[in-house]
């Protein structure tokens, strides 16, 4: 069954470094999204990408954060200068088209910043 | 902001009973879903509900919706175990899914 990968499925990082968090969204889904859930929280949207670029961002997504879809295969989130309150699961997924629809999602990574 | 509201936080249950918990959202909507978290996992889709329908069930799942009360029921019947975990729902809107705070459920054995 086809499904989404993210990776590292752990990442330490000190604080102010960059970290490039990766997934692989299912091959013919159109639509790509980060969600990020700190600790105990709810899962709260980060920014949707479709048609190779971002369609919505949520007040989160802010100039530390930017998506890519390097390659056809790849959708990348980069965390230019993390915080201390970045510490979270991130969360990749992505949907069929035409959209609208169930949201497959990966098993996260676990971003720590110290 | 358009984000489910999930009621209770927490239900403690029998393996056998049923499980309930609601959804409550602010604006309108073009479907509904629930969503099914095991600690630390991934979320994982469990039911669809258009803005169109009012009742959805799949195997010991039943989803009710209300537009006009912008609310919604998830129904788990004779639980087990392994149902243990955290439900969330999720408006979609413009392709975008706004996911509640989550329902923590236990099923004791």
């Amino acid at each position: 069954e086809p499904e989404v990968t993210q990776t590292p499925s752990h990442q330490v990082t000190q604080m102010g470094q960059e970290v490039i968090l990766r997934c692989v969204p299912i091959s013919n889904h159109l639509y790509f999204y980060w969600y990020r859930q700190i600790l105990g929280q709810k899962v709260e949207f980060l920014v949707s990408f479709y048609n190779n670029e971002i369609s919505e961002k949520s007040e989160i997504f802010d100039d530390q954060f930017s998506v890519e879809r390097p390659d056809g295969s790849n959708f990348t989130l980069k965390i230019r200068s993390t915080k201390l309150e970045d510490s979270a699961m991130y969360f990749c997924a992505s949907t069929p088209p035409p959209g609208g629809t169930e949201a497959f999602f990966g098993q996260g990574t676990r971003l720590t910043v110290v | 902001s358009q984000q489910g509201e999930e009621d209770p936080q927490a239900l403690s249950i029998q393996e056998g009973e049923n499980a309930t918990m609601n959804c409550s959202y602010k604006t309108s909507i073009n479907n509904l879903q629930w969503y099914r978290q095991n600690s630390g996992r991934g979320l994982v889709h469990l039911i669809l509900i258009r803005s169109n329908e009012r009742e959805k069930h799949s195997g010991r799942l039943r989803v009710t919706l209300d537009t006009s009360k912008k609310s919604s029921s998830l129904l788990i019947t004779a639980s087990r175990a392994a149902d243990t975990a955290s439900y969330f729902c999720a408006t979609c809107n413009d392709y975008k899914l706004s996911f509640g705070a989550g329902t923590t459920v236990t099923v004791r054995a």
